[in-house]
């Protein structure tokens, strides 16, 4: 099975910083790599697909970068509502894993 | 209006079975493929199963053997049959529906199974 480790597991930031979240899959996966953000009591929304693609709708300040194993996640000018857990998955193949999540809590 | 909507979660026993439906509005479920992920209590994603539009399958290992994910085209709705159940089986079940390169852009507001004695 493919396993991704995101880093940080949790991290705290202000309104305005510039956060990072990394990705990295024990064996490549191309370009198969997707962000998703979750808030508290919610189904999770989908961000990035195919590692660097906006969803419809998501702003901007999102981005994704990477291939192969490593991959971002980058939130530029951090907003109240970006508080949340983000999760890297594969669609590379099944088992269609996800990383454990990083949570961005308020400084 | 284009939606995923769960039902059928709920309190189960240990070695109990459930069946949980996903009702598609807006578009036909046999010409998507469809998944099942679900997330424990205060715990991450984990995928759990795939039906493809050609009718094969595939599962996590944590529940092959046990989950039959199957369709009902005339209803248009996925349905994921869950077998002797554990405690760790406790978790909300998401229906999802893959877009480009396979992520998953649409998930329904989820349903509740509880495992417990």
């Amino acid at each position: 099975d493919i396993q991704l480790t995101q880093s940080p597991s949790s991290l705290s930031a202000s309104i305005g910083d510039r956060v990072t979240i990394t990705c990295r899959a024990n064996q490549s996966i191309s370009n198969y790599l997707n962000w998703y953000q979750q808030k508290p009591g919610k189904a999770p929304k989908l961000l990035i697909y195919h590692t660097s693609t906006l969803q419809n709708g998501v702003p901007s300040r999102f981005s994704g970068s990477g291939s192969g194993t490593d991959f971002t996640l980058t939130v530029t000018r951090l907003q109240p509502e970006d508080f949340a857990t983000y999760y890297c998955q594969q669609s590379y193949r099944t088992p269609f894993t996800f990383g454990q999540g990083t949570q961005v809590e308020i400084k | 209006e284009v939606q995923l909507v769960e039902s059928g979660g709920g309190l189960v026993q240990p070695g109990g079975s459930l069946r949980l439906s996903c009702v598609a509005s807006g578009f036909t479920v046999s010409t998507n493929y469809m998944s099942w992920v679900r997330q424990a209590p205060g715990k991450g994603l984990e995928w759990v199963s795939v039906l493809y539009n050609d009718g094969s399958t595939d599962y996590a290992d944590s529940v092959r053997g046990r989950f039959t994910i199957s369709r009902d085209n005339s209803k248009n709705t996925l349905f994921i049959q869950m077998n002797s159940l554990r405690i760790e089986d406790t978790a909300v079940y998401y229906c999802t529906r893959p877009g480009a390169y396979g992520a998953f852009a649409m998930w329904g507001q989820g349903t509740m199974v509880i495992v417990s004695s």
